[in-house]
């Protein structure tokens, strides 16, 4: 049974430039978020999603960031233009209807240069 | 609004000895709360989970954790340590509309030969 699917694992880019990071939840999960994670932070949410729709956008740190879920199996988390203090992991997760634990992805580490 | 506590951000064992690691947390809903252990470059994995059943919860890898209303604690032990053990591990609780998880800052446990 595939788990929450992540790309891409590492992504370096230079400051200013777009980044796209991509996620498959586990089908049949009803819920979908984004976190990240820092040393300084530790683990933050970003932004989740209940079937397909945006709930809660509040931890999304400014307007350079952006995350869609266009259907129920691809969701995509965008950062345009990019800074070095975005560099950090970024998890996906999912949830299966009526549960609570959530299941993370293996996660995308970018590095702004 | 809910929130964890994880007293110790470094907890060094021997192996062989009892693994406790430990949570605090906040919140003005019953809460489930959640275990998760996370390897160097991998995602979260779960751990254990209390979601108002038994108060002594038994997870994976043979680690348990007690939910204690009184002292709004939920420790996590392990009666003798393995190298293998050797991890991340954070604490959450979840609280809000969807029963999001908000996370600790983590104990980073070293198993020493």
């Amino acid at each position: 049974d595939a788990g929450v699917i992540q790309s891409p694992r590492h992504e370096v880019t230079e400051m200013g430039q777009e980044v796209t990071l991509r996620c498959k939840p586990i089908s049949g999960h009803d819920y979908l978020f984004w976190y990240r994670q820092t040393m300084m932070r530790g683990l933050e949410l970003l932004i989740y999603f209940n079937n397909n729709v945006p709930i809660d956008d509040s931890g999304m740190p400014e307007d350079r960031f952006s995350a869609k879920m266009p259907n129920a199996s691809f969701s995509t988390l965008k950062i345009q233009p990019s800074e070095p203090r975005d560099s950090a992991v970024y998890f996906c997760a999912s949830r299966a209807p009526g549960a609570g634990e959530l299941f993370f992805g293996e996660g995308s580490r970018l590095t702004v240069l | 609004a809910q929130s964890v506590t994880q007293l110790g951000s470094h907890v060094s064992v021997s192996e062989g000895a009892l693994v406790l690691l430990r949570c605090n947390y906040s919140s003005s809903v019953p809460p489930y709360l959640f275990w998760y252990v996370q390897y160097p470059n991998q995602g979260l994995q779960l751990l254990l989970k209390y979601t108002s059943a038994a108060t002594l919860v038994k997870g994976i890898n043979g680690f348990e954790a007690e939910f204690k209303k009184s002292e709004t604690s939920f420790h996590l032990t392990k009666p003798s340590a393995h190298m293998s053990d050797a991890a991340e591990y954070f604490c959450a609780v979840s609280g809000g509309s969807a029963r999001q998880l908000t996370f600790g800052s983590g104990t980073q446990l070293t198993v020493l030969p």
